[in-house]
């Protein structure tokens, strides 16, 4: 099946700091999503990107599917940005599954 | 207006019993799921229905019975529970073209 690598697993930064994180997988897709799991455990779907350049506020997201990766970039970091964020892909030949990575674990400290 | 709810959110409970998990959207989604999360945060898909058929069962135990009574709804059904069962679980639900999901809150099952 396709793999899905994310770096780095762990990321501390301080508050109103940027941040870059990236998500490597091996396979051609036609669907990508970015969620973000915090600390409570809710994952919430960030963005839907199978290639190109999105924004939403202090967040965005570029993917460049002929290079097989994509991007999620976090300006002036808040402590409500801590938590898991996971890229998850699927290929697209019908009833294909979305194949999550193993998440960038993203710490805001104040 | 919860979009996609879990009952119950916290289920502890011994081994060899059976348990139920239910998950309801109101997003009238076609399709919906069921995640599961183990201790180290990795989210494998279980199944997939879509409009109460099934479209994907991922290498899982038959002890898991998924059930659809309608396209709003997707039950997980659980036998003789085993240890390695304590786990997360996450209903989700998604409408084409996009696919995008929405999660429920989670159900965290744990066997002693």
């Amino acid at each position: 099946g396709i793999q899905v690598e994310q770096s780095p697993p762990d990321l501390i930064l301080q508050e109103g700091a940027n941040s870059t994180l990236r998500c490597n997988f091996s396979d051609s897709v036609n669907n990508l999503q970015w969620f973000h799991q915090n600390p409570w455990g809710q994952l919430i779907n960030l963005f839907y990107i199978p290639s190109g350049t999105k924004q939403n506020g202090r967040l965005s997201a570029t993917t460049v599917a002929t290079e097989r990766y994509s991007l999620l970039y976090i300006s002036s970091s808040q402590t409500t940005d801590s938590g898991v964020y996971f890229c998850a892909v699927e290929r697209g030949f019908g009833n294909e599954k979305l194949t999550f990575g193993t998440g960038t674990r993203l710490t805001i400290i104040p | 207006d919860t979009a996609v709810s879990q009952t119950p959110k916290y289920l502890v409970t011994q081994m060899g019993n059976d348990k139920s998990i239910k998950c309801e959207q109101n997003l009238g989604h076609d399709t919906m799921y069921w995640y599961k999360q183990d201790s180290k945060k990795f989210l494998k898909i279980m199944f997939s229905y879509n409009n109460k058929e099934l479209i994907i069962n991922e290498t899982v135990p038959n002890r898991f019975s998924p059930k659809s009574p309608d396209k709003a709804h997707l039950n997980l059904h659980i036998n003789s529970l085993e240890l390695g069962d304590s786990a997360v679980y996450f209903c989700a639900s998604s409408t084409p073209p996009t696919d995008t999901q929405y999660f429920g809150p989670g159900t965290r099952l744990t066997v002693l």
